[in-house]
């Protein structure tokens, strides 16, 4: 156990809908990174916040939203879902702000779009 | 495409033997890699990393080795045991706060 929780584990959605995935990180660190990973395109890095502001921009698309909490919670809001968003959504947290600190990542949410 | 990849997509290896993971990677810049072992159904764990000032460097039953000239890392694993069974990763820092992974190679033990 990682000590990063992510909820929900599972989400079945149609397309054009909307849904928020949560992430808690381990307890004292400020950092959380999301990862998105398909099939096709492996493991892609999204976005990091590093103690409630944006640090690092990935492969996001605008549809994309997240944001950090003053808790250090994290969300990532997907929009306008298409089947292609279908794919595992990892969360990721470390205690430093560079991302070669090491990053305990969460059980991930997986993302149905039909 | 993508700057970090691996030779192989899948590794069969018998419980016992060494493993070795191969990494290629196109962008000279980078400046740290890291490798990581995502079991099923579970998010990728850290093994170990490298700076690129160094050529080897090992922990408990790993070593990674970084060949700048040829733009090649390594992850080998001692002993291979059942429980190594997993996708291994290897990721390039591209800059202080961007990892970009590879595909990942599958390796399977056999008893």
């Amino acid at each position: 156990d990682s000590g990063v929780t992510q909820t929900p584990k599972h989400l079945i959605t149609a397309t054009g809908q909307r849904v928020t995935l949560r992430c808690s990180p381990r307890s004292g660190d400020l950092s959380v990174y999301w990862y998105q990973q398909s099939l096709d395109q492996g493991l892609q890095f999204l976005i990091q916040y590093y103690n409630g502001e944006e640090r690092a921009k990935g492969n996001i698309l605008e549809r994309f939203s997240a944001q950090q909490f003053p808790d250090l919670h994290s969300e990532l809001n997907l929009s306008s879902l298409e089947l292609g968003d279908s794919a595992l959504y990892f969360c990721a947290s470390s205690g430093g702000g560079r991302s070669y600190n090491e990053q305990f990542f969460g059980p991930g949410t997986r993302l149905t779009v039909l | 495409g993508e700057s970090v990849g691996l030779h192989l997509p899948t590794l069969s290896v018998q419980e016992g033997d060494n493993s070795i993971i191969n990494c290629a990677y196109s962008n000279s810049a980078s400046d740290y890699f890291i490798w990581y072992k995502q079991e099923s159904g579970k998010g990728p764990q850290f093994i170990i990393d490298i700076r690129s000032n160094m050529d080897k460097r090992q922990g408990q039953r790993v070593t990674v080795l970084l060949n700048k000239t040829v733009k090649h890392l390594s992850l080998q694993i001692a002993a291979t045991q059942p429980g190594d069974s997993a996708v291994y990763f290897c990721a390039e820092g591209i800059n202080d706060y961007k990892l970009s992974f590879g595909a990942g190679t599958t390796v399977t033990v056999r008893a």
